[in-house]
C-alpha cells in the first residue's frame, strides 16, 4: 500500500524560473493538503484540496503561486517567477477525511525546492 | 500571537525516563489535536490525535487535552535514543486549515 508520494525530491530553479511540484496521495484518499516548511521553521499550511476543487487556499501567497487537484492525476503546486525566498521543504499530506480517521492526515516525503 | 505555541528546546531526558511536551493554541473553537515526529530531513509522521477532554493513550504514548485551559500534551514514557526527534503540534478549527507549532526537539540520552 504506497504511501503518498511527491516528485520530484529535490528542485533546484533560477530564480525567475517556475517550479511544478507534484502529489499523488494515498490509496483511496481524495482530499490533499499543501505545506510550506522553511528551515528551522514549523509546517504553514497553504490550501486544502478535493479533487477538482480548492476548499480552501487562505495560506496561500496572492501571488506567484496555484494548486489544482485534477479529477486524474495528481496534484500540482505551481511557483511561477521563483525567488529566493521560495527556497524551502513542499510537504503534501492527504487524508480520507471518513469515519474515525476523519481528520488525519498523512505525509509524503517532501520536495525541497531550491533557488538559485 | 502565534496559533499554535510550543517550547522549542532541546528537551534532553535519560533513556528509560517519561518526557513530557506541551502545547498551547489560542483558537477556542478548534476541534481535533495531533501529535507529528519528525526526524532531521524527513516528513513528518502521526504519533496520535485526540478530540476529546481528558487522555488518550497508545502503547508509550500519552495525550492529554484541555480545552478550557487551551493546552494539550504528549507524554513519552520508557523513552528510548529512537524516539529523539522534533515533535509537532498541529490543531485544526474545521479540518480545512491546520495549525502547526514549531516543534519541540527531543534528545533521549542513552
Amino acid at each position: 500500500n504506497a504511501g503518498v508520494m511527491q516528485n520530484p525530491r529535490h528542485l533546484v530553479r533560477r530564480r525567475g524560473q517556475e517550479a511544478r511540484l507534484r502529489c499523488s496521495p494515498m490509496k483511496g484518499h481524495s482530499h490533499v493538503y499543501w505545506y510550506r516548511q522553511l528551515p528551522e521553521e514549523g509546517l504553514k499550511f497553504m490550501v486544502y484540496l478535493q479533487k477538482e476543487n480548492i476548499i480552501d487556499e487562505s495560506g496561500m501567497p496572492k501571488e506567484r503561486f496555484s494548486a489544482e487537484f485534477p479529477k486524474e492525476g495528481p496534484s500540482i503546486l505551481r511557483i511561477q517567477q521563483v525567488v529566493r525566498g521560495d527556497s524551502a521543504a513542499y510537504f503534501c499530506a492527504s487524508s480520507p477525511r471518513e469515519g474515525s480517521s476523519y481528520n488525519e492526515q498523512f505525509f509524503g516525503p517532501g520536495t525541497r525546492l531550491t533557488v538559485l | 500571537q502565534k496559533e499554535v505555541e510550543q517550547n522549542s528546546g532541546p528537551l534532553s531526558v535519560p533513556e528509560g525516563a517519561i518526557a513530557s511536551l506541551n502545547c498551547t493554541y489560542s483558537d477556542r473553537g478548534s476541534q481535533s489535536f495531533f501529535w507529528y515526529r519528525q526526524y532531521s530531513g524527513k516528513s513528518p509522521e502521526l504519533i496520535m490525535f485526540i478530540y476529546s477532554n481528558g487522555d488518550k493513550e497508545d502503547g508509550r504514548f500519552t495525550a492529554q487535552l484541555n480545552k478550557a485551559s487551551q493546552y494539550v500534551s504528549l507524554l513519552i514514557r520508557d523513552s528510548q535514543p529512537s524516539d529523539s526527534a522534533t515533535y509537532l503540534c498541529a490543531v485544526t478549527p474545521t479540518g480545512n486549515q491546520f495549525y502547526f507549532g514549531t516543534g519541540t526537539s527531543l534528545t533521549v540520552i542513552p
